[in-house]
């Protein structure tokens, strides 16, 4: 079984833009979730998506979104980019059905701002 | 969320059991008790959770206290590979919370 998969794996943007990061769960994984990890705050829970709904968010400005389409696939967007967004965003997926079921991460998504 | 608190970092011989402690003393009857772990470069691994009863699966075993305010996680062989930041972790048995709130973690360096 193929694991979470995420694209790009690399990125550099300057202050201001946006990007978009995207998500691959595993086969038959209904549950996505996002977090951002840093030198400083360490892993931060950004949102979770469920059946193309967000079911919890975390304490992160509006500027980060996200969904999640029919296929389980998950994007996050971060318009307005500052430097502090530099991180690296790690995507999760799980069956979701169990609130004992184990997450599995990507690789993640390194984000460098300029 | 209630929270977890684990020593920063700690050290273990090779093929030695290593033992990593973690207190969460305001856990609720509902929380149970999960490990995650981050080897470099990599994104967190699923290691064992449990609830009341101690745990054993193929990577680890987990012994929680009578009262479940601390837990133990125990890899009976360390080897380098085990090198990796541990958290523990609590998740509410609430059906539709995924959400994993990590804290600082244990960072376990193996000695050859």
């Amino acid at each position: 079984k193929a694991g979470v998969t995420q694209t790009p794996r690399y990125l550099i943007k300057t202050r201001g833009q946006q990007v978009t990061l995207s998500c691959s769960p595993i086969s038959g994984h209904r549950s996505v979730s996002w977090y951002q990890q840093t030198p400083g705050q360490g892993l931060q829970f950004l949102f979770e998506y469920f059946s193309e709904t967000q079911r919890n968010k975390g304490n992160f400005p509006g500027r980060f979104s996200g969904r999640q389409f029919s296929n389980s696939r998950s994007e996050m967007n971060v318009s307005t980019l500052e430097l502090g967004d530099s991180a690296l965003y790690l995507c999760a997926s799980s069956p979701g059905q169990s609130p004992y079921n184990e997450q599995f991460f990507g690789p993640g998504t390194r984000l460098t701002v300029l | 969320d209630a929270k977890t608190t684990q020593p920063n970092s700690m050290e273990s011989n090779e093929e030695e059991p290593v033992h990593l402690p973690c207190n969460h003393s305001t856990i609720s009857g509902t929380d149970y008790i999960h490990w995650y772990r981050q080897l470099p470069s990599q994104g967190p691994e699923y290691v064992i959770h449990g609830l009341t009863s101690n745990v054993n699966n193929r990577m680890a075993s987990l012994a929680i206290a009578e009262d479940r305010k601390s837990s133990t996680l125990i890899l009976h062989r360390a080897t380098l590979r085990d090198a990796a930041v541990y958290y523990c972790i609590l998740r509410d048995l609430d059906f539709g919370n995924e959400k994993l709130t990590f804290g600082t973690g244990t960072r376990l360096t193996i000695i050859p």
